[in-house]
């Protein structure tokens, strides 16, 4: 079936530790993005990718990283500079990458991250 | 930037009951979706809705572009519409990135 996967379901990070999300879609989308949702709030935009080896930062992007090496793939890593990362991690595509319009975003299931 | 503000915050009701859920946005919108978030976290989009009137079976919404808002509307509702409800708009200033509310979270008693 076509969609997105996110892997792990839980990710548990120790102080110092960077830690890597995977996100991968096999919906054919030019465009990938990462958020972040806080309890009780909205999305917030980490990442986003309109084509392979290209990325733009969002609105939080401090402290994240990312790479878009292959179309499928939007790799999402909490560095250590991250001083808090606990929070609940989505990741999404959309179909028209560089339209000027955004398409409508399908979502992964999600990666709840907790700091031990 | 755009803000987006989505009301109720909270809202409990019935198995069968209607609602309406608001969004407010503060400028110019090409685009705006509604999204629900079922309590496991996945977030499914409803509509894709800049202007106009769209129906899905149970669920219609309407953007009035012009007055800046768009209401969702539920009718007969069900338990599985539980969940969170957002509003998402696209800010021309900020390279079209989707811009959301806060929510509004819907709880339907059987």
């Amino acid at each position: 079936d076509g969609g997105i996967t996110q892997s792990p379901k839980y990710l548990f990070r120790k102080e110092g530790q960077n830690v890597t999300l995977s996100c991968e879609q096999n919906l054919n989308h030019d465009a990938m993005y990462w958020y972040r949702q806080d309890p009780g709030q909205g999305l917030r935009l980490i990442y986003y990718s309109q084509i392979v080896n290209d990325f733009q930062k969002g609105d939080i992007a401090e402290g994240y990283s990312v790479s878009r090496e292959k179309k499928e793939s939007f790799p999402l890593t909490v560095t250590s500079a991250q001083k808090n990362p606990t929070a609940f991690y989505l990741c999404a595509s959309s179909h028209k990458g560089n339209s000027r319009f955004q398409e409508t975003q399908y979502f992964g299931p999600g990666t709840r991250l907790l700091v031990l | 930037g755009i803000q987006v503000e989505q009301s109720p915050p909270d809202l409990i009701l019935q198995e069968g009951a209607n609602s309406t859920l608001r969004c407010n946005f503060s400028d110019s919108v090409n685009n705006l979706q509604w999204f629900h978030q079922n309590p496991w976290g996945q977030l499914i989009n409803l509509f894709y809705i800049p202007s106009g009137t769209k129906q899905n079976g149970r669920l219609s919404a309407t953007t009035v572009a012009t007055e800046r808002y768009s209401l969702l509307y539920i009718s007969s509702s069900q338990t599985t519409d539980s969940g969170v409800y957002f509003c998402a708009v696209e800010d021309m200033d900020s390279n079209y990135q989707l811009i959301w509310g806060a929510g509004t979270k819907l709880i339907i008693k059987p």
